[in-house]
């Protein structure tokens, strides 16, 4: 995960907005991804975006990149009870690898 | 229908057993991984095969030898089993970098 860094803890309440922030640091990246783990449970790809690409919207998601300052962010609008998870950040290293970050916990308050 | 599937689902062993952890993906892909997730939550890759051949093979004990009967499968063998290797490993595929990885739902191995 050293190439890969997120805040570890974000708690939201119901109805508002989160927003998870990550840093990379290979500037070739291609693509970035930003998966969701629920507990006991394996890692569900949730929306990438392409390196060429600013912003990408999808339903309540909203990734925004920053090239320039290698800055991703997702941001869940509306969050429910059912966005609590650990959400990852990760970079394609090329050759197919993926660099993990170390994940956010969201935690949703009623 | 489970995409990438994986077996068992928790393992319990003692030190110095030796185990296997069974991976199976019906998506076609070319691509199979594992990786390692420790407590801290930290996924580290360890193996990666393109069509049974080995592609990434990071700085993993040589207790750990992963083996690829055919493009479908990647099995995970580990000899020796030291309590440092209680972590929860996860199989993955892809078929190319866009899609990203499909994982499995993961294999928690507890060695006392």
């Amino acid at each position: 995960g050293e190439d890969v860094e997120q805040s570890l803890f974000l708690s939201v309440r119901e109805g508002d907005s989160s927003v998870i922030n990550c840093t990379y640091t290979d500037s070739s990246s291609t693509y970035l991804y930003w998966y969701k783990q629920e507990p006991g449970a394996g890692l569900q790809l949730l929306t990438y975006i392409f390196s060429n690409m600013d912003m990408k919207q999808d339903q309540r998601l909203t990734v925004l990149l920053n090239k320039k300052d290698k800055h991703l962010s997702l941001r869940i609008a509306d969050t429910q009870t059912g966005d609590s998870a650990i959400y990852f950040c990760a970079e394609s290293m090329g050759d197919y690898k993926l660099s993990f970050g170390a994940g956010t916990t969201v935690t949703v308050r009623a | 229908d489970t995409a990438v599937s994986q077996t068992p689902k928790y393992l319990v062993t003692q030190m110095g057993n030796d185990k296997s952890i069974k991976c199976e993906q019906n998506l076609g892909h070319d691509t199979m991984y594992w990786y390692k997730q420790d407590s801290k939550k930290f996924l580290k890759i360890m193996f990666s095969y393109n069509n049974k051949e080995l592609i990434i093979n990071e700085t993993v004990p040589n207790r750990f030898s992963p083996k690829s009967p055919d493009k479908a499968h990647l099995n995970l063998h580990i000899n020796s089993l030291e309590l440092g290797d209680s972590a929860v490993y996860f199989c993955a595929s892809s078929q190319d970098e866009l899609r990203g990885y499909t994982f499995g739902s993961g294999t928690r191995l507890t060695v006392v």
